[in-house]
């Protein structure tokens, strides 16, 4: 079974640029998730889509967007990039939303804005 | 914001030692859950424990979980260098709402 994939690996851009990121989940699994981890820090929660739908956004500016298409495969977009948007952004599948399910992390996609 | 409140923030022992840490956290939870990140990878889920339980055990991994004192506890029995990697606690809120905490920084020194 392939696990979570990201592209791309790294991405560099300049300020005031716009960053997509995409993520494909594990066969079977509708919920996606992404987070962001600042260099030797923990993950702060971005964003949750199950079934096409925003579930849940954590504490970040509009400027974070993204959308899960009808295979479950999702885009993280960034929009008008700051400095201090570089990090490593990762995304996360899991099985339908309910209670006790692991999420399956992918590895992951390093931002840098210059 | 984030939830879980790993500690110590860096830890390191000597192979075959055992290495305790720690996850406090402010809410009532789901479940919570440990994770293991390798030097700037993704992470992998080791353990789960739901809030109905008080202890669980994996191979060489046994999590505690006390929801009165809201806080959590993993070990690794026997380390090895392999074992080398930061260690997070994840908060499940219900609803799938997880939340990291800022990871205790392992190393296991051969």
């Amino acid at each position: 079974e392939a696990g979570v994939t990201q592209s791309p690996t790294h991405l560099i851009k300049t300020r005031g640029q716009q960053a997509t990121l995409r993520c494909s989940p594990i066969s079977g699994h509708t919920s996606v998730y992404w987070y962001q981890q600042a260099l030797g820090l923990g993950l702060q929660f971005l964003l949750w889509y199950d079934e096409g739908e925003e579930r849940n956004r954590g504490n970040f500016p509009p400027r974070f967007s993204g959308r899960q298409f009808p295979n479950y495969s999702s885009e993280l977009n960034v929009n008008a990039l700051e400095l201090e948007d570089s990090a490593l952004y990762l995304c996360a599948s899991s099985r339908n939303p309910g209670n006790h399910y692991e999420q399956f992390f992918g590895p992951g996609t390093r931002l840098t804005v210059l | 914001s984030q939830q879980g409140e790993e500690d110590p923030q860096a830890l390191s022992i000597q192979e075959g030692e055992n290495a305790t840490m720690n996850c406090s956290y402010k809410t009532s939870i789901n479940n919570l859950q440990w994770y293991r990140q390798n030097s700037g990878r993704g992470l992998v889920h080791l353990i789960l424990i739901r809030s109905n339980e008080r202890e669980k055990h994996s191979g060489r991994l046994r999590v505690t979980l006390d929801t009165s004192k809201k806080s959590s506890s993993l070990l690794i029995t026997a380390s090895r260098a392999a074992d080398t990697a930061s260690y997070f606690c994840a908060t499940d809120r219900g609803n799938n709402d997880m939340r990291f905490g800022a990871g205790t920084r392992l190393t296991v020194k051969p």
